[in-house]
């Protein structure tokens, strides 16, 4: 089976931008959860999406936003850029809500400059 | 404030050895706790759950023990390898709550 894909791998953008990231879950998962990884700060939650409804949200200003396919992939934006929103953003899907094992994929590098 | 501290110095042990990484956490009240490891430019990879009715879990060279009272898990690794270098994370949730996740450790395994 397929694990999680994430795409682009590596973004290099400017502040003021906006910039749209894109997970594809394992097949058979509905539920899709975003982390945002830095070295400061760790793995932070971003939001969680289950049946293309948003059940979760972590403390992150209203510029990051995401959604949910019905064919349970899911896109995630950040719009207006700041240097600090460099960072390791992370996709996981797990089978069902409720953020039990989760299955996390390589990543999307992103760069502010 | 909800707080998770893993130890955030390298630990370093000889291979062969048991290796034992601490995850403690504060005013929460997780109803399950999850190990990962990552390895670097990664995304984490799943490991071991234990919930908080449960005491111990084991998988082949992996144990994690779960005490609310402490409010500490332990997470060991006996008969260590060099393959087994990496950033260890636990995470904690609550029913229908967010995965919070900790620092990590690092852990080095020298031949």
């Amino acid at each position: 089976k397929a694990g999680v894909t994430q795409t682009p791998r590596y973004l290099i953008k400017t502040r003021g931008q906006q910039v749209t990231l894109s997970c594809s879950p394992i097949s058979g998962h509905r539920s899709v959860s975003w982390y945002q990884q830095t070295p400061g700060q760790g793995l932070q939650f971003l939001f969680e999406y289950f049946s293309e409804t948003q059940r979760n949200k972590g403390n992150f200003p209203g510029r990051f936003s995401g959604r949910q396919f019905s064919n349970s992939r899911s896109e995630m934006n950040v719009s207006t850029l700041e240097l600090g929103d460099s960072a390791l953003y992370l996709c996981a899907s797990s089978l069902g809500f409720r953020s039990y094992e989760q299955y996390f994929g390589p990543g999307t590098r992103l760069t502010v400059t | 404030s909800q707080k998770i501290e893993q130890n955030s110095e390298a630990l370093n042990i000889q291979e062969g050895k048991t290796a034992t990484l601490t995850c403690n956490y504060t005013n929460y009240s997780p109803a399950y706790l999850q190990w990962y490891r990552q390895d670097p430019g990664r995304g984490p990879v799943f490991l071991l759950l234990i919930r908080e009715n449960e005491k111990e879990k084991r998988k082949e060279r992996l144990k994690v023990t779960f005490d609310t009272t402490l409010k500490q898990s332990l997470f060991h690794i006996t008969a260590s390898q060099p393959a087994d270098s990496a950033t260890y994370l636990c995470a904690l949730v609550r029913d229908t709550d967010k995965l919070i996740f900790g620092t990590g450790t690092r852990l080095q395994v020298f031949p």
